[in-house]
C-alpha cells in the first residue's frame, strides 16, 4: 500500500521560505512514476505546484516557477518543496502526491499539511 | 493556463443520478483522453475516482462513471448516497508534464 506523509512547519513568517518533505512507504521512488506537489488555499481549489520524475527532471506551474524547488532524495525515500519569498497568498493546505507513470492522474495524495503564512 | 470551468453546485435526492460538467478547451480536455476526477470530502485528502476519461480504481463504486465529449468532460454519479456529497474537482492533461485542474463543484445529496 502505498503511503505519502507530508511534514513540516505549520507557521512560516512573510518573505520566508516554506519547506515541506513528503515520505513516501510502500513503493521506491526509484522504481519510476512522477511525484508531485498540490496546494489548496482555504475554501479553495485544487493548484499544482511542481512535480519531477525520479530521475530528477522537474516541471514547475508557470505562475510560481521562479519561487519553487523541488527536489529527490532517493536515499530516504522522500521528495521535498521549498517556496521561496512566501507571503498570506501561499497559505493553504500542500498535498504530495504520487502520479501514474504517464502522467495522467494522481493516483495516491498525503493526507494534507496546512501551512499558514503569518508575522 | 485557465483552470478548467465546473459549475460551483449541483444538488440531488437521493438514488437519483447526476452528472458534473467540466469544459477545458483543445489543448487539454478535447487534446487528451487523460481526464480524471478527484472527489473531496471535507479536511480529508482528494480521492481518486476516474482516470483516462472513463476509468475507475479498484475500490471505486461502479457508480461512478466518466465521459467526454468534444472539450467537456462529465462525471455521472447513479444512485445518488449521502456520502456522496463530496466536493468533485476535474483534471486534465494538458501537454509537456503539466496538467490543470477545474474549480470544483459541490455535490449537495438533498
Amino acid at each position: 500500500q502505498v503511503q505519502l506523509q507530508e511534514s513540516g512547519p505549520g507557521l512560516v513568517k512573510p518573505s520566508e521560505t516554506l519547506s515541506l518533505t513528503c515520505a513516501v512507504s510502500g513503493f521506491s521512488i526509484s522504481s519510476g512514476c512522477y511525484w508531485g506537489w498540490i496546494r489548496q488555499p482555504p475554501g479553495k481549489g485544487l493548484e499544482r505546484i511542481a512535480s519531477l520524475y525520479y530521475r530528477g527532471s522537474t516541471y514547475y506551474n508557470p505562475s510560481l516557477e521562479n519561487r519553487v524547488t523541488i527536489s529527490v532524495d532517493a536515499s530516504r525515500n522522500n521528495f521535498s518543496l521549498r517556496l521561496t519569498s512566501v507571503t498570506a497568498a501561499d497559505t493553504a493546505v500542500y498535498y504530495c502526491a504520487r502520479i501514474s507513470t504517464g502522467y495522467t492522474h494522481f493516483d495516491y495524495w498525503g493526507q494534507g499539511t496546512l501551512v499558514t503564512v503569518s508575522s | 493556463q485557465s483552470a478548467l470551468t465546473q459549475p460551483a453546485s449541483v444538488s440531488g435526492s437521493p438514488g437519483q443520478s447526476i452528472t458534473l460538467s467540466c469544459t477545458g478547451t483543445s489543448s487539454d480536455v478535447g487534446g487528451y483522453n487523460f481526464v480524471s476526477w478527484y472527489q473531496q470530502h471535507p479536511g480529508k485528502a482528494p480521492k481518486l475516482m476516474i482516470y483516462d476519461v472513463t476509468k475507475r480504481p479498484s475500490g471505486v463504486s461502479n457508480r461512478f462513471s466518466g465521459s467526454k465529449s468534444g472539450n467537456t468532460a462529465s462525471l455521472t454519479i447513479s444512485g445518488l448516497q449521502a456520502e456522496d456529497e463530496a466536493d468533485y474537482y476535474c483534471c486534465s492533461y494538458a501537454g509537456i508534464s503539466t496538467v490543470i485542474f477545474g474549480g470544483g463543484t459541490k455535490l449537495t445529496v438533498l
